[in-house]
């Protein structure tokens, strides 16, 4: 069955460095992919979202690439702020079924 | 566009009672609603797929006596705990699919259920 694995956390960073947070992803056919971000006491949020190979969604700086033949939807940001600091879940919606798979969620803590 | 509002944010209720949690997609229609638990510093569990007209479809190991879900419009779905016990206490979220294809999912801010 489709599934999402996503890179343990926390994961901890000063401002200003780069980040990365590793998903990789289990599907048949051809599934659309999704980071979401829930900051502290917030609901959760779509941050980006890609729907075909090659795709790049981005949005508030936050970029991820679906590449099919890694079968990885890695977020990256090339410069963190204090703001940034929530927990990020990556989620992938199968071509048939209208269920998200989820990641188990990544927190990150940005230090001024 | 595509906001989902629950209601309420927040309850606390005695054990054997039962709690009523609302979800309304404010300005969209949505025919699939979804509710989720979340516990602590975990990811999200779902617990039930709401189709609007339909019987809830329930994820293995969800009882479905206990947590009554009723999708009787495009914008509202409701999930009713029934005789609420403390194990029941965490953090309710419902999601609706949004209008477009591809488009994700769009979830509500989430209720904090403390069963006493």
């Amino acid at each position: 069955g489709n599934s999402v694995t996503q890179m343990e956390g926390p994961v901890t960073l000063s401002e200003e460095a780069f980040l990365t947070i590793n998903c990789t992803y289990t599907a048949t056919g051809y599934p659309s992919l999704f980071w979401y971000v829930q900051y502290p006491g917030e609901g959760l949020q779509l941050l980006l979202k890609a729907t075909k190979a090659d795709d790049k969604g981005s949005n508030k700086g936050f970029e991820a690439t679906y590449r099919k033949e890694t079968t990885s939807f890695h977020l990256e940001k090339g410069s963190v702020q204090v703001s940034d600091s929530a927990v990020y879940f990556c989620a992938l919606s199968g071509s048939n079924n209208r269920k998200l798979i989820w990641g188990l969620g990544t927190s990150l803590a940005v230090n001024p | 566009g595509a906001v989902v509002s629950q209601h309420p944010s927040r309850v606390i209720c005695k054990s054997g009672t039962s709690v009523k949690i609302e979800c309304r997609s404010l300005d969209f229609q949505a025919t699939t609603m979804f509710w989720y638990r979340q516990f602590p510093k975990k990811s999200l569990m779902l617990m039930a797929t709401s189709n609007e007209g339909s019987k809830a479809t329930y994820e293995q190991g969800v009882e479905k006596d206990k947590f009554l879900i009723n999708h009787a419009s495009l914008t509202l779905s409701t999930l009713t705990v029934t005789s609420a016990h403390p194990e029941d206490s965490s953090f309710y979220i419902c999601s609706a699919r949004g209008p477009a294809a591809g488009e994700g999912q769009f979830f509500g801010p989430g209720t904090r259920l403390t069963v006493l």
